[in-house]
């Protein structure tokens, strides 16, 4: 079984510019996550998706922040513009239900902003 | 906000040598706790889920105690072996489902 996979793996950009960060979960799992770490900070919550629907955003630190998941499989998080504090490890983690279940991560992409 | 402390922050240990570190959480609306292991520019592992006071669980060379009504968990790592160094990260859930990392406790095996 393939696990959580997120495209790219680096990302390098300019201060203004947009990128866009793609997690595919595991196979028919509902629920998905976003998350960030900040160098030398812990691993922080941004945002959960129950299939298509968003659960819980109370982790997005701004507008410049919007995560999509059209028909409930893959997820896309866009930042625009990015600025220099976006920079960090965005993982994304798949679990097929709730609270007590296994959230299986991706590799992360590691985003850097100039 | 969910207050999650996980000492020490990092531990070196011979080859060999056994090892365990804490995680603290609050114990009022306790769901489960996560206990992940986590290599730089790796995903992190899941080790454990953790729900019941009391609970222990085992996986290998790793084991995990949980007490719900004092906010701890134990990890424990028996006869450490090089490739075992990590940072092992402890999470509980904050109310639904998403996750409140703390900081690590970041092992170091010397061969």
């Amino acid at each position: 079984e393939a696990g959580v996979t997120q495209f790219p793996s680096h990302s390098v950009i300019e201060k203004g510019q947009t990128v866009t960060l793609r997690c595919d979960p595991i196979s028919g799992h509902d629920n998905l996550y976003w998350y960030r770490r900040v160098m030398g900070k812990e691993i922080k919550f941004l945002l959960h998706f129950v299939k298509e629907s968003k659960q819980d955003e109370s982790g997005m630190p701004n507008n410049r922040f919007l995560a999509e998941r059209t028909g409930g499989t893959y997820s896309t998080l866009k930042v625009q513009p990015a600025e220099l504090e976006d920079s960090g490890v965005y993982f994304c983690a798949s679990s097929h239900s709730g609270l007590t279940d296994t959230q299986y991560f991706g590799p992360g992409t590691r985003l850097t902003v100039l | 906000i969910l207050n999650v402390e996980q000492s020490p922050q990092s531990l070196h240990v011979q080859e060999g040598d056994s090892t365990n570190f804490t995680c603290s959480f609050p114990s009022s609306n306790f769901y489960a706790l996560h206990w992940y292991r986590w290599e730089t520019a790796k995903s992190p592992e899941a080790l454990f889920v953790m729900t019941l006071n009391g609970d222990e669980k085992k996986k290998g060379r790793i084991s995990a105690t949980l007490n719900t009504k004092e906010g701890y968990s134990y990890l424990y790592i028996k006869g450490s072996q090089p490739e075992d160094s990590a940072t092992y990260l402890c999470a509980p859930p904050r109310g639904n489902t998403p996750l409140v990392f703390g900081k690590g406790t970041r092992l170091s095996v010397i061969a």
